[in-house]
């Protein structure tokens, strides 16, 4: 069966430090990749996706990037947090047939 | 755009009581929507899957309909109990990896 795993669980760093989020996919091949954030009462924002290695998709304008260095591995990066990126991360992989499975989420504060 | 409405935005209900969570989308033409449920500080469960050339699905106690014409779909539950209480959200897919959720409904089943 197939486990999507995300580290770290939890996070707090200064306003200006880098971040690196990770999530990792086992069980699948060649996965469509998202990553989310869900800010304190609000819905979900769809930040980034992935169909492939070294492709990556934007759909909002901010502080992130996110890079796919293997097939299973997706990455979430900031040169400098702002305190607005504070929230809960989540990456999710999608099946051919369109249903969406989610990790466990990173909970970032930006202090 | 696509915009995408869950009323009511709480619900508290007593055990055992069978209930409707509402989604509304503005955009009919989707190729599928789910629902989730999710638990504090947890990530996203998968619950039901609708693709747009079904009407419903049914998982256990639960039950999603979907229709498009009107831009609306309700997941049922069926004798509600504590373990339900959650928020249950709803995501509509539009376009290529064009995924909106709504804000989710909370849901409180009292013993």
């Amino acid at each position: 069966s197939q486990t999507i795993h995300q580290w770290p669980a939890t996070l707090v760093q200064p306003v200006g430090s880098p971040l690196s989020l990770e999530c990792t996919v086992e069980g699948t091949s060649n996965p469509n990749l998202y990553w989310y954030r869900q800010a304190a009462g609000r819905g979900l924002q769809l930040l980034f996706y992935s169909v492939g290695i070294g492709q990556i998709s934007s759909e909002v304008p901010q502080n992130l990037s996110a890079s796919r260095p293997q097939d299973r591995q997706f990455i979430l990066s900031s040169k400098k947090l702002l305190l607005s990126d504070s929230g809960f991360y989540l990456c999710a992989w999608r099946t051919i047939s369109g249903e969406q499975y989610f990790g466990p989420g990173t909970r970032l504060t930006v202090t | 755009k696509q915009e995408v409405t869950q009323i009511p935005a709480a619900l508290s209900v007593p055990e055992g009581e069978n209930l409707v969570l509402n989604c509304s989308f503005t955009d009919s033409a989707i190729y599928n929507l789910q629902w989730f449920r999710q638990d504090p500080g947890k990530g996203l469960t998968s619950l039901l899957l609708i693709q747009s050339s079904q009407r419903e699905q049914t998982s256990g106690r639960l039950n999603a309909s979907l229709d498009k014409s009107s831009g609306r779909s309700t997941l049922y539950i069926a004798a509600s109990q504590p373990g339900d209480s959650a928020t249950y959200l709803c995501a509509v897919t539009t376009g290529y990896q064009k995924v909106t959720f709504g804000t989710g409904t909370k849901l409180q089943v009292i013993p």
